[in-house]
């Protein structure tokens, strides 16, 4: 059974920093290109990050460029989510999710349940 | 940027009738090469990840029952539930994966009238 776990999420004040885990199992994660997607409370889904299977290639929201760093330790089964300088619009769930199939752009099949970022003095 | 665009913003439906939720993005997510469109349907419950329903704007996901559909190409899109059940209560979301960023619709909240 696919499996993704976020986790780090918490209350960080505005220009701290924080890193977020997505642990996988039931799948090959050295296979697939992973994503993060989050949401403000109330409001609908923003892509953020993505990173190729192997590491090597990565993109960004215009938003979070320059502040997050998306990484993944495949000897870990595990994505990562760098996330320095933060302010209040980060506040959100932080999903990761994994893109159907060895292919670079196609659709997410399978999220995690979300971690909490709180973003507040 | 691709910006998609859902409508309405919210919808309530009776049990048993039909819903219609649509989607449009600001350039085609049709890939010529392979005649696909990049376009995907998610449903999102309360406190709940969003799931995947319709991929490649019509292809129904594995155990997504057959009332839900997808239909569209180009820059137009529809999800159709055609007989609206209880747990069919959620907000639903197109999303392309064209290119990125990868961009969602704002949102479409289905209740029960």
């Amino acid at each position: 059974e696919v499996q993704l776990v976020e986790s780090g999420g918490g209350l960080v004040q505005p220009g701290g920093s924080l890193r977020l885990s997505c642990a996988a199992s039931g799948f090959t994660f050295s296979s697939y290109w992973m994503h993060w997607v989050r949401q403000a409370p109330g409001k609908g889904l923003v892509w953020v990050s993505r990173i190729s299977s192997d590491g090597s290639s990565t993109s960004y929201a215009d938003s979070v460029k320059g502040r997050f760093t998306i990484s993944r330790d495949n000897a870990k089964n595990t994505l990562y989510l760098q996330m320095t300088s933060l302010r209040a619009e980060d506040t959100a769930v932080y999903y990761c999710a994994r893109v159907a199939g060895a292919y670079v752009n196609n659709y997410f099949d399978y999220w995690g349940q979300g971690t909490l970022v709180t973003v507040s003095s | 940027d691709i910006v998609m665009t859902q409508s309405p913003d919210s919808l309530a439906v009776s049990l048993g009738e039909r819903a219609t939720i649509n989607c449009k993005s600001s350039q085609s997510v049709l890939y010529s090469s392979n005649n696909k469109n990049f376009l995907g349907w998610y449903q999102q419950k309360p406190g709940q990840p969003p799931k995947l329903l319709i991929y490649w704007a019509s292809t129904r996901e594995s155990g997504v029952p057959d009332r839900f559909s997808g239909s569209g190409s180009g820059t137009d899109f529809t999800l159709t539930i055609s007989s609206l059940q209880a747990e069919d209560v959620a907000v639903y979301y197109c999303q392309q994966y064209y290119s990125t960023p990868y961009s969602f619709g704002q949102g479409t909240k289905l209740e029960i009238k």
